[in-house]
């Protein structure tokens, strides 16, 4: 089972539409929760850290789910310019106490006009 | 706009060239790192300095030899590279304090080895 896991899309909704991404994380002792936005041919953009209590900003709500390890994003009325790949991060506590962040391989998504 | 530059955006070169790629950033972030990325994948970590000291090395070939000359620089020296090098590397900071995961990205300087 891969550590970080996303549908990897491409998921082609209409403007104005609601879109949910999942991503399931392997390592319980995981310690924080990030996704990241890339646009084509961009670097990779914090767009928001998961909180426990599970966080909103504007159209966009991530929450978090330790029981059963998945962190979710979900984005209400899409517009256009949020066509990009959507990257799940995760903050990984190893056995020696080292931290280390595992990026999952991303999920694209197409809004359309 | 991004506040961490990385210079050349785009680089091509021979098997026998040296390079270097920079990154700078004037945010007092004290955490660095050096990521590679290939199309449709993740990033990659390569390199992360901490206080300007190397804290990680992620088994990355002596071809790539990172450089830290101060608190706001980051180089990136290549030599003796391959055509599967090719990708995009891109450069990152964090502040001190800030959760591990939240990075600022350079743009980037996509790197071609023929």
């Amino acid at each position: 089972r891969k550590e970080v896991e996303q549908d990897p899309g491409p998921f082609n909704v209409p403007e104005g539409a609601t879109v949910a991404f999942n991503c399931t994380y392997s390592n319980s002792a995981s310690q924080s929760f990030f996704w990241y936005r890339q646009d084509c041919r961009k670097e990779p953009k914090l767009l928001m850290s998961v909180y426990s209590s599970g966080n909103e900003d504007g159209r966009f709500t991530a929450q978090l789910n330790r029981a059963s390890q998945y962190i979710s994003l979900l984005i209400r009325d899409s517009k256009l310019s949020d066509s990009a790949t959507y990257l799940c991060v995760v903050n990984q506590v190893n056995a020696g106490n080292n931290r280390k962040l595992i990026w999952g391989l991303g999920t694209s998504l197409a809004v359309n006009p | 706009d991004t506040e961490v530059t990385q210079t050349p955006k785009h680089l091509v070169m021979g098997m026998t060239n040296k390079k270097s790629l920079k990154c700078e950033q004037h945010m007092g972030h004290r955490a660095m790192y050096w990521y590679k990325q290939k199309a449709k994948k993740p990033p990659e970590l390569m390199f992360v300095y901490s206080y300007e000291k190397l804290s990680i090395n992620e088994s990355v070939p002596s071809r790539f030899s990172p450089e830290c000359p101060n608190s706001s620089l980051l180089n990136l020296h290549l030599h003796a590279l391959q055509p599967e090098d090719s990708a995009l590397y891109l450069c990152a900071s964090r502040p001190g304090g800030a959760n591990t995961g939240e990075l600022f990205f350079g743009e980037g300087s996509r790197l071609t080895v023929l």
